[in-house]
C-alpha cells in the first residue's frame, strides 16, 4: 500500500497568513494527488484534484502543487471559514489511501 | 445538487452484523461508481469498498474482505454495505462516496454526512 504523510500535522496561523502543507507519498503516484478539507463533524469536501486543478466552486486563494512523491497545499491568504483539516489522498493506485491529515488552527 | 444519506448505524456487539444503506439523489446513480469511507474517532480516513457503476465489480481492502459485502440497487438509487463479523476495529463513522473523477479517475468528488457505528459489548 502507498502511505500518505502530510506535514506538519498541526498549523497554527492568522487570517490573511499565506500558509504551505505538505503531503509525501511513500512511492511515485505520478500527478494523482487530491486534497480534501474537512470540518469538524461534517464530511470531506474536495479542494483539488490530480495535483493543481481546483474543484468547481473552490476560491482561488487554494492551489496545489507537486508531482511524483512530494506535494503542496497552499492557501494565499487564509479566511476564517478555512480552519479545518486537510487531507491528502492519492487514486494512482489501489487500494486508494488518504493522509493522517494537517489541523489547521487559529493562532 | 447531489445528496447522499447514509442510514443504518448503531451500537452493535463483536461478532454481529450491521447494514448501512445509502440513498442517493440529484444525479444518475447509475453512471457512477460509488464507495464507502470509513473514519475511526479522532483518526484519518480509509477507503474500505468500491462498487462498480452496474454492480459486477466489487473491491475491498484487505481488513474487511470476507466480512463486509458492498451491492447496490440502481432502481432504488441506493447503495449498501453488509458488515458480518464485526470487531471492534470497525468502529467508525462510514461515508458513502461518489466516484466521480473526470475521465474515470477514481477520486471521490461527493460523500453522506457519515453514519456512526460502534461495536462494543
Amino acid at each position: 500500500d502507498i502511505q500518505m504523510t502530510q506535514s506538519p500535522s498541526v498549523l497554527s496561523a492568522s487570517v490573511g497568513d499565506r500558509v504551505t502543507l505538505n503531503c509525501k507519498a511513500s512511492q511515485n503516484i505520478n500527478k494523482y494527488l487530491n486534497w480534501y478539507q474537512q470540518k469538524l463533524g461534517e464530511a470531506p469536501k474536495l479542494l483539488i484534484y490530480n495535483t493543481n486543478n481546483l474543484q468547481t466552486g473552490i476560491p482561488s486563494r487554494f492551489s496545489g502543487s507537486g508531482s511524483g512523491t512530494d506535494f503542496t497545499l497552499t492557501i494565499s491568504s487564509l479566511q476564517p471559514e478555512d480552519f479545518a483539516t486537510y487531507f491528502c489522498f492519492q487514486h494512482n493506485s489501489w487500494p486508494l489511501t488518504f493522509g493522517s491529515g494537517t489541523k489547521l488552527e487559529i493562532k | 445538487e447531489v445528496q447522499l444519506v447514509e442510514s443504518g448505524g448503531g451500537l452493535v456487539q463483536p461478532g454481529r452484523s450491521l447494514k448501512l444503506s445509502c440513498a442517493a439523489s440529484g444525479f444518475t446513480f447509475s453512471d457512477y461508481n460509488m464507495a464507502w469511507v470509513r473514519q475511526a474517532p479522532k483518526k484519518g480516513l480509509e477507503w474500505v469498498a468500491t462498487i462498480s457503476y452496474d454492480g459486477s465489480s466489487t473491491y475491498y481492502r484487505d481488513s474487511v474482505k470476507g466480512r463486509f459485502t458492498i451491492s447496490r440497487d440502481n432502481a432504488k438509487s441506493t447503495l449498501y454495505l453488509q458488515m458480518d463479523s464485526l470487531r471492534s476495529e470497525d468502529t467508525a463513522t462510514y461515508y458513502c462516496a461518489r466516484h466521480g473523477g473526470p475521465y474515470g479517475y477514481p477520486f471521490f468528488d461527493y460523500w453522506g454526512q457519515g453514519v456512526m457505528v460502534t461495536v462494543s459489548s
